[in-house]
């Protein structure tokens, strides 16, 4: 199947630097990447939907100036963590859609990075 | 009321055992995933359907329309199968998850 990378897999960062998480389809264009955000042991939540060429339509209560997100290709979108925060601390996943309009196409995910700011 | 919920919350058995998760929705749906996340945090899909059942090697999945219940059954369990399993439905281009199951395998 359809494969999803992300770099870094994890991340340890002091308190007010920035962090940059990639995610890349590696074999298929992805018209539409999500990013989720997972805190310990609660479920994955929607933080913005990216599509290529366009900006990212951002969930309600993501803070878009803190969470910049480029969809600059149709294999790479980028999460930038601005002046992190402890708080930011989390499992960021994204996922990487095929196709866009019609019928419902397969999400794919990418493993994952985990963010830890001290 | 979650639009999506699943049960159980947590499933402890024994090796070999008979699983069943069961997820019901609320909502209408384009399709509904099954997705496993191990320990580590990384999510494998597991399944993606729209209408009836699925196999792949001991992993079922069925989906029933009219009721909106969809259940993921393993046979013959084995302790690497040990994960949270997620369901997640699929509407307006996006996914609505449930709360996930945690299911231990003993050996």
């Amino acid at each position: 199947g359809a494969v999803v990378s992300q770099h870094p897999s994890w991340v340890i960062c002091k308190s007010g630097t920035s962090v940059k998480i990639e995610c890349r389809s590696l074999d298929f264009q992805a018209t539409t990447m999500f990013w989720y955000r997972q805190f310990p042991k609660q479920s994955l939540m929607l933080m913005a939907t990216s599509n290529e060429g366009s900006k990212a339509t951002y969930e309600q209560g993501v803070e878009k100036d803190k969470f910049l997100i480029n969809h600059a290709s149709l294999t790479l979108s980028t999460l930038t963590v601005t002046s992190a925060h402890p708080e930011d601390s989390s499992f960021y996943i994204c996922s990487a859609r095929v196709g866009s309009g019609g019928a419902y196409n397969e999400q794919f995910f990418g493993p994952g990075t985990r963010l830890t700011v001290l | 009321k979650n639009e999506v919920e699943q049960s159980p919350q947590n499933l402890t058995a024994q090796e070999g055992e008979f699983i069943t998760i069961n997820c019901s929705y609320s909502v209408g749906i384009s399709a509904l995933h099954w997705l496993q996340q191990h320990p580590g945090g990384g999510i494998v899909s597991l399944f993606m359907l729209s209408s009836g059942k699925k196999k792949h090697g001991r992993l079922i999945a069925t989906i029933n329309i009219q009721e909106k219940h969809s259940s993921l059954h393993i046979t013959a369990s084995h302790p690497r199968d040990s994960a949270v399993y997620i369901c997640a439905v699929g509407r307006n281009y996006q996914l609505i998850w449930g709360a996930g199951t945690k299911l231990i395998i003993k050996p």
